[in-house]
């Protein structure tokens, strides 16, 4: 089992490019999250949906759109990246009954 | 809403020296505490959870937390650390549901020969 994979590992963009970040599990678990990750803040919650058709804003979801294209796939979206959006970027995976959380490797976006 | 608040950015320590790393909490509720690990440009993996029961929860790589509900706390520790275990460790909390985990800013644990 792979768990929880993420596409690309890095990525540089100019500012006001798009790019999509791939999230992808085979843990079977309903719910998927995209969290950003800067320097001294911690992890913070763009997106999450908690099942497959559904979705809900977090703590910075701003300049993000997302899709939850099937059970195993959740896309997050910049539609003009901004230099603010540097970050790594974590994607993971509830366990329902014991509401830990997987995490994916993480995409390092940097925005120029 | 609830809160995490991990008190220590850095925290150095000698090798087989004993280790704490402090995190208090804050919610109007029942709350479930995570440890996690991430090492040097990696993701996140898990150290251990209070759901309930024993306050006192054994996790991986020799790390236990004591969870401490009259002072909002749940503090981890180890008795005898190692190089291997530098790294940046956050402390989270869930009040249950599908609405993610609050995290803290992470405290860098940093071993010293």
């Amino acid at each position: 089992n792979a768990g929880v994979t993420q596409t690309p590992k890095f990525q540089v963009l100019k500012t006001g490019q798009s790019m999509t970040l791939q999230c992808a599990q085979d843990m079977n678990h309903n719910s998927m999250y995209w969290y950003r990750q800067d320097p001294g803040m911690g992890l913070r919650l763009i997106y999450y949906s908690a099942s497959e058709g559904t979705t809900d804003k977090g703590e910075v979801p701003n300049g993000y759109n997302v899709s939850r294209l099937n059970k195993r796939e959740f896309s997050l979206r910049l539609e003009s990246a901004a230099p603010s959006q540097t970050s790594v970027y974590f994607c993971a995976t509830h366990r329902g009954s014991s509401y830990e959380q997987y995490f994916g490797p993480g995409t390092r976006l940097t925005v120029t | 809403a609830q809160s995490v608040t991990q008190l220590d950015s850095q925290v150095p320590v000698f090798e087989e020296a004993p280790v704490e790393l402090r995190c208090n909490y804050s919610s109007s509720v029942s709350v479930y505490l995570f440890w996690y690990v991430q090492y040097p440009n990696q993701g996140l993996q898990l150290l251990l959870k209070y759901l309930s029961g024993s306050t006192l929860v054994k996790g991986i790589n020799g790390f236990e937390a004591e969870f401490n509900k009259s002072q909002t706390s749940f503090h981890l520790r180890k008795p005898s650390v190692h190089i291997s275990d530098t790294a940046e460790y956050f402390c989270a909390v869930s009040e249950g549901g599908a609405d993610g985990l609050t995290f803290g800013k992470g405290t860098h644990l940093i071993i010293q020969p």
